[in-house]
């Protein structure tokens, strides 16, 4: 069974720059989840969906972010336009069950470097 | 606020001795733990988790965590390490009684060198 796949693996763009990152989830996986992690610190939380509905997106940064997940499917996440801080990287993960107790699964994640 | 510490940036082990990283959390209510490894290049990977009964998680690679509620602590131990073992590693939270209780809440991650 392939895991969570996420493309690009690596982005280098400029500030003011627009970038869109992909997630395809574990295959019959309905929450899907986005993180961050940025100059080394923690891994943060920025949302999460249950098939094509956001269920919490209290870890978004700002408006400059948008992710969608049409057709409850893979998943992309917008920067527009990128700004310096956003560089990071971004990871995906996904889980089957319902409930909090569900193991998430991430992805390699996408390096994003914003000069 | 819900938090998780690892007060560890690295660890050093000799091959074949015994090892522990080490992670504490705060939360409101009663957590969910889970430890996770990135090798290089890699992504996250699971190892174990703690949602409820026994207090000691046996989980993937011989690795395994003790929960000790009293001490809010979940240690990641190993009775014997290879250099393999080598990578980064981040214990995690989730708290059911929090209202954002979708995400994991990630410690900063503690690299472990094993030396040969």
């Amino acid at each position: 069974e392939a895991g969570v796949t996420q493309f690009p693996s690596h982005s280098v763009i400029e500030k003011g720059q627009t970038v869109t990152l992909r997630c395809d989830p574990i295959s019959g996986h309905d929450n899907l989840y986005w993180y961050r992690r940025v100059m080394g610190k923690e891994i943060k939380f920025l949302l999460h969906f249950v098939k094509e509905s956001k269920q919490d997106e209290s870890g978004m940064p700002n408006n400059r972010f948008l992710a969608e997940r049409t057709g409850g499917t893979y998943s992309t996440l917008k920067v527009q336009p990128a700004e310096l801080e956003d560089s990071g990287v971004y990871f995906c993960a996904s889980s089957q069950e319902p409930g909090f107790s569900d193991t998430q699964y991430f992805g390699p994640g996408t390096r994003l470097t914003v000069l | 606020a819900q938090s998780v510490a690892q007060p560890e940036d690295q660890v050093n082990v000799a091959e074949g001795n015994p090892l522990t990283v080490k992670c504490t959390y705060s939360v409101s209510g009663n957590p969910y733990l889970f430890w996770y490894v990135q090798y290089p290049n890699r992504g996250l990977q699971f190892l174990l988790k703690y949602i409820t009964g026994d207090n000691l998680v046996k989980g993937s690679y011989g690795f395994e965590a003790e929960f000790n509620k009293s001490q809010t602590s979940f240690h990641l131990k190993k009775p014997s390490a290879l250099v393999s073992d080598s990578a980064l590693y981040f214990c995690a939270v989730r708290d059911p009684g929090y209202s954002s209780a979708s995400k994991i809440i990630f410690g900063s991650g503690t690299r472990l060198s094993i030396r040969p």
